[in-house]
């Protein structure tokens, strides 16, 4: 079946301007989650949902960062006034329920530059 | 402290060889456990969860030890294709939130 769709798959972008990056997660997962990975750095949580909430967003690094998500489906992870810390690569996972016993199944990212 | 930590390496093994991994977590109250792999510039895939009685598949085993908080795992016979980053996963619950918290992963190399 479909697995978790992240589009753009590469989106370069000039410091200051805004972007918004998507997720589809697969059909019938309530939970959706965001990280970024900086080259050569581990995961940092950023977000996550359980159907449209988000219980928890204390990964966000800073008010520039905001995400939703609608219909229990596609998620949108938007960054304002983007700086060149913000080049990473950002990952969307969706899981079956936001549960103790649901692995993440993993998008293959979209890789952000900001020059 | 960091909440989950790995040993980066690189760990460089001959093809044929058994390589062990460990992965320590902070928070006692940890539940879940899992072993992802990552592959040069792609997304994290699910290796294996990590059960309390400890569970095999193939050459890979995985073990769980809540009295010392870590986890392993094991592989056996090593292939080149096992060249990769290995992550632990741990799931904990918190004011009714579970955040997977992802270690900064082991480095293998598998060499001819």
């Amino acid at each position: 079946g479909a697995g978790v769709s992240q589009s753009p798959s590469n989106k370069v972008t000039e410091k200051g301007k805004d972007v918004e990056l998507r997720c589809d997660p697969i059909s019938g997962h309530t939970a959706l989650y965001w990280y970024r990975q900086r080259l050569g750095q581990g995961l940092e949580f950023l977000i996550y949902f359980q159907g449209n909430s988000a219980p928890d967003k204390s990964g966000l690094p800073s008010d520039r960062f905001s995400a939703e998500r609608t219909g229990e489906s596609v998620s949108t992870l938007t960054i304002q006034r983007t700086q060149q810390e913000d080049s990473a690569v950002y990952l969307c996972a969706s899981s079956a329920n936001a549960g103790l016993n649901s692995p993440l199944h993993f998008g293959n990212g979209t890789r952000l530059t900001v020059t | 402290r960091k909440e989950v930590e790995q040993d980066p390496g690189p760990f460089n093994v001959p093809e044929g060889a058994t390589v062990a991994f460990n992965c320590t977590y902070s928070n006692s109250a940890s539940q879940s456990f899992f072993w992802y792999r990552q592959d040069c510039r792609k997304e994290p895939k699910l290796l294996m969860s990590v059960y309390s009685s400890g569970n095999e598949d193939g050459r890979f085993t995985a073990q769980l030890n809540r009295a010392s908080q870590y986890i392993s795992l094991l592989i056996r016979d090593s292939k080149l294709s096992d060249s990769a980053t290995y992550l632990c996963v741990v799931i904990s619950q918190g004011g009714g939130s579970y955040i997977p918290t992802f270690g900064r992963g082991t480095s293998l190399i598998v060499h001819p």
